[in-house]
């Protein structure tokens, strides 16, 4: 599969239990943060984003909270499903400029494994 | 309302070889990227389209890589002739422009390339 030699590092929890995953950022002029899941064979589809000038955002079963000062995301699944069994990355924004969008800066991913 | 769609969604082919990745982006939207996944690594930038033109191809690795999206509607990357180290997962990404979530990206499944 795609995780073959990716060497990913993997949370693994029990199901119900809430898990928490972890993510360093580059860039500290970014001002914009997503965290995505990418089940095997699909695409990342994302789950919820942040703006710099929050550090706290609250989502469906799901948080995330920014520390600016050591440039750090986390995301916070409460009542792990095993349909939550993928692969998580955090991204941010390289600097807009010319009123483009960026393009996404990404993390190397956590393996989020659910045991039931 | 349909995805990001690519084709094709595997390819093997030689080294030395031409293949051409074709990515539909969800209608109506004027930004397409292009991303990559070589084994080991994470996702990276490639390039980033606005209607048809290049916005940012600063990730392109070198001019074996050529992308393409003529009439702003769907777009090709092609990789020519291309090398081992070329093999991983190629992910499209297509964003509004203006509208909405500004930010959020779209992605396709991807087409998992490799190089004999």
């Amino acid at each position: 599969g795609e995780s073959v030699g990716l060497h990913l590092p993997t949370l693994s929890v029990q199901e119900g239990d809430n898990s928490i995953i972890n993510c360093a950022y580059s860039n500290s002029a970014s001002d914009y943060f997503i965290w995505y899941k990418q089940e095997s064979g699909k695409g990342p589809q994302f789950i919820i984003d942040i703006r710099s000038n929050m550090d706290k955002r609250q989502g469906q079963r799901v948080t995330v909270l920014l520390n600016k000062t050591v440039k750090h995301l986390s995301l916070q699944i409460a009542a792990t499903q095993p349909g939550d069994s993928a692969v998580y990355f955090c991204a941010e924004i390289a600097p807009d400029y010319g009123g483009s969008q960026g393009n996404l800066i990404f993390g190397k991913g956590t393996k989020l494994s659910v045991k039931p | 309302e349909a995805g990001v769609t690519q084709f094709p969604s595997h390819s093997v082919i030689e080294k030395g070889q031409t293949v051409t990745l074709r990515c539909d982006p969800i209608s109506g939207h004027d930004n397409l990227y292009w991303y990559r996944r070589v084994m080991g690594k994470e996702i990276k930038f490639l390039l980033h389209f606005v209607k048809e033109s290049k916005q940012d191809e600063s990730g392109m690795p070198n001019n074996r890589f050529l992308a393409e999206r003529t009439g702003g509607t769907y777009s090709t990357l092609k990789v020519q002739p291309a090398e081992l180290e070329d093999s991983g997962v190629y992910f499209c990404a297509s964003s509004q422009d203006g509208q909405g979530n500004l930010y959020e990206q779209y992605f396709g499944p991807g087409t998992r390339l490799t190089v004999t």
